[in-house]
């Protein structure tokens, strides 16, 4: 039973616009919700992570939005570049960011210029 | 800071050896964990260890597949036999138990067993 799912699969947006990544969990206990970012040959590494008492964390062009009553959570990319080019990874735990993560299957991101 | 260590980087071997996977955790973390990712399954925990000791292995596949940290800075992941479907990028992360933080990864070790 996949306890995070992750769409879409693969994502292809041009320079400069907004590229969206969505979650759903079933798990109403889980209670930390991070993005992970991860080039190839690198493994992920932590982009940004909210907690369920807030709605929207914003750092740069990163925004993740969370809605506790729908269960699901989404990763915003503003004013996309290339660089951010990679596969990204959503991810929930239980215990905050001490808990064991369970991920979604990744989302590839294209961004063109 | 030089971040979690894997070796090897890659790794190709024949069906019915013995591999072995080395992880070097983030100096002073006390949680280390082990991670199998392909294409089908996505990121899936294999087990980890805490202060050493192993408290959930639950995600490792089968009795083929062993780890153990005999020490705070070295953990190893065994597959013996090897077989083709063990053929996928495994990652190693470490944690500061205890801390705010979050896991970090080591760049992984890509296995393909022909």
């Amino acid at each position: 039973q996949q306890q995070v799912k992750q769409s879409p699969q693969s994502l292809i947006v041009q320079k400069g616009g907004i590229s969206i990544i969505n979650c759903a969990y079933e798990n109403t206990a889980f209670d930390y919700f991070p993005w992970y970012q991860q080039f190839p040959g690198k493994g992920p590494a932590l982009l940004i992570a909210i907690r369920p008492d807030v709605s929207e964390k914003k750092e740069g062009r990163f925004t993740i939005s969370f809605n506790k009553s729908a269960k699901q959570f989404s990763l915003h990319i503003m004013d996309s570049q290339p660089g951010d080019s990679a596969t990204y990874f959503c991810a929930a735990s239980k215990g905050g960011s001490q808990g064991n993560l369970i991920f979604g299957k990744g989302t590839k991101l294209s961004v063109k210029p | 800071d030089a971040g979690v260590i894997q070796s090897p980087r890659h790794e190709v071997t024949e069906m019915g050896q013995e591999v072995t996977l080395r992880c070097k955790p983030i100096s002073g973390h006390n949680s280390l964990f082990w991670y199998r990712q392909t294409m089908m399954r996505g990121l899936e925990l294999l087990i980890y260890f805490n202060n050493n000791v192993p408290i959930d292995d639950s995600g490792m596949p089968e009795d083929r597949f062993s780890a153990k940290m005999p020490n705070a800075s070295f953990s190893t992941l065994k597959i013996q036999p090897s077989e083709p479907r063990d053929s996928a990028v495994y990652f190693c992360a470490s944690r500061l138990t205890g801390g705010m933080d979050t896991q970090y990864f080591g760049p992984g070790t890509r296995l393909t067993v022909l």
